[in-house]
């Protein structure tokens, strides 16, 4: 199976800053890459598809870029509401697989 | 609207057995992949099966290869996932999930989840 490695686990940042998560495959997904938000409580929520694709409901100031086995996930702004974890999944072959999780908190 | 609602969690003993399902609303599971996905409490989230739209592909992750079974009954629009042999570790938040709209294999509605403890 494909592992998928987030890192950092987590992330302590202030309101207002710039984020960068990265995510990297264990072998070429190319680019069937999608990251998750999940907040206490609640089920994850799909942001980006396709490494670089913005989900209808995901905010523009969420963005992905990559291919390969190096993703990226990039918050411009982070706002109160987006301190959760975020995850990274490949969907290149089965089983699909989930990386561990960055948390970003407030710093 | 699309609606995913899991039942069918509770507390068994290891070696035993349980069915969740997942009742979907607003779309026809004959449309798209349906997957479970489960989360231990505090822990991150490890996919488990799925079912594609023709209804005769079934993927599993191997931790649970002849336990655990996907099935549907598309006049009720619901999803199973039959579990035998639970073990300990089979334990957490079982999630439904949809394909997204526009890729298969990226989830993009879930369900709120059926807990499952073995114990």
């Amino acid at each position: 199976e494909i592992i998928m490695t987030q890192s950092p686990a987590t992330l302590s940042v202030s309101p207002g800053e710039r984020v960068t998560l990265s995510c990297r495959a264990s072998q070429s997904v190319t680019i069937n890459l999608a990251w998750y938000q999940q907040k206490p409580g609640q089920p994850p929520r799909l942001l980006i598809y396709g490494a670089s694709n913005r989900a209808i409901a995901a905010p523009a100031r969420f963005s992905g870029s990559g291919s390969g086995t190096e993703f990226t996930l990039t918050i411009d702004g982070l706002q109160s509401e987006d301190f959760a974890i975020y995850y990274c999944q490949q969907y290149k072959e089965w089983p699909l697989t989930f990386g561990g999780g960055t948390k970003v908190e407030i710093k | 609207q699309v609606y995913l609602v899991e039942s069918g969690g509770g507390v068994i003993q290891p070696g035993g057995s349980l069915r969740l399902s997942c009742e979907a609303s607003g779309f026809t599971i004959t449309s798209y992949g349906m997957h479970w996905v489960r989360q231990v409490p505090g822990k991150g989230l490890e996919w488990v099966a799925v079912i594609l739209y023709d209804g005769n592909n079934k993927y599993y992750v191997d931790s649970v290869k002849g336990r655990f079974t996907i099935s549907r009954d598309t006049s009720k629009n619901t999803v199973y996932l039959q579990m035998n042999n639970l073990r300990a570790e089979d334990t957490g938040l079982y999630y439904c999930g949809r394909d997204s709209t526009v890729t298969r294999a990226s989830l993009g509605y879930w369900g709120q989840g059926t807990l499952v403890t073995v114990s």
